[in-house]
C-alpha cells in the first residue's frame, strides 16, 4: 500500500523566517513519483514539483527548495524567506506504477506566514 | 500552457437530487481522474479512468457515483442520489501516462448538498 504522511498540521511563522515542510512516505514500488502542491485559500490545487524516485538531487526553484532522501523515504519542502503570499495548505503527494497510478496525498500542512 | 476545465464551479442541489460535474481534461492526456475534498480534510482519490474504462476506484466510489467519457473532450462524474456528506470540493485531473507526465487538476467544483 502507499501513504504519505505530513506531520505537521499547522506552522505559523513571522515573514522572512525559512520554514520546512516534512513529507514522509511509504510505497512498495520501486517506481513511484513524489509531488508537492499549494492550496491557497481560493481553493485550488497548484503544482510545485514532481520527483521520481530515481532522482535524488536536490531541487531549488527561486525560494523553495525540495530535499529528497531515499535512505529515510523523505521528501521535505523548504521556502527560504518567506512571505505572506505563501500562507497556504501544502499537500505532499506520491503514485506508483504497481500499486495504481492515482495520486496519494499527505493530510496537508497548514502554513500561516505572518507579516 | 494546456489547462483542466471544470464547471460548474460551484453547485448547490438539494439532497436526493441527482448531479453532474463536467471536466475537460488536456486533449493529448490518456488517464483522467476524479477525487474528493471535504472541506478541511485531505484530497481523496475516488476514480481512475483510461481507455474509455475504470481501471480503480476507491472505497469511497460506490453505486451512487459514475463516470463517463461521453465524447472525445469531457469527463463526467455523476452522484445519482446525493447525501448531506457528499458536500465536497471535487477536483478532476488528467495526466499523459502513469505519473510520469505529471498530474493536471482543474479549479474543482465545490459542490454543496442541502
Amino acid at each position: 500500500a502507499q501513504k504519505v504522511t505530513q506531520a505537521q498540521t499547522e506552522i505559523s511563522v513571522v515573514e522572512k523566517e525559512d520554514v520546512t515542510l516534512d513529507c514522509v512516505y511509504e510505497t512498495r514500488d520501486t517506481t513511484y513519483y513524489l509531488f508537492w502542491y499549494k492550496q491557497p485559500p481560493s481553493g485550488e490545487l497548484v503544482f510545485l514539483i514532481r520527483r521520481n524516485s530515481f532522482d535524488e538531487q536536490n531541487e531549488i526553484s527561486g525560494r523553495y527548495s525540495w530535499n529528497f532522501q531515499k535512505s529515510t523515504s523523505s521528501f521535505n519542502f523548504t521556502i527560504t524567506a518567506s512571505q505572506v503570499v505563501d500562507s497556504a495548505v501544502y499537500f505532499c503527494a506520491l503514485s506508483g506504477l504497481v500499486y495504481g497510478n492515482k495520486l496519494v496525498f499527505g493530510a496537508g500542512t497548514i502554513l500561516r506566514v505572518k507579516s | 500552457e494546456p489547462e483542466v476545465t471544470q464547471t460548474p464551479s460551484h453547485q448547490v442541489t438539494q439532497m436526493g437530487q441527482e448531479v453532474i460535474l463536467r471536466c475537460v481534461p488536456i486533449s493529448n492526456h490518456l488517464y483522467f481522474y476524479w477525487y474528493r475534498q471535504i472541506l478541511g480534510q485531505k484530497v481523496e482519490f475516488l476514480v481512475s479512468f483510461y481507455n474509455n474504462e475504470i481501471s480503480e476506484k476507491s472505497e469511497i466510489f460506490d453505486d451512487q457515483f459514475s463516470v463517463e467519457r461521453p465524447d472525445g473532450s469531457n469527463f463526467t462524474l455523476k452522484i445519482r442520489s446525493t447525501k448531506l456528506e457528499d458536500s465536497a470540493m471535487y477536483f478532476c485531473a488528467s495526466s499523459e501516462g502513469q505519473g510520469r507526465g505529471g498530474y493536471t487538476f482543474g479549479s474543482g467544483t465545490r459542490l454543496t448538498v442541502v
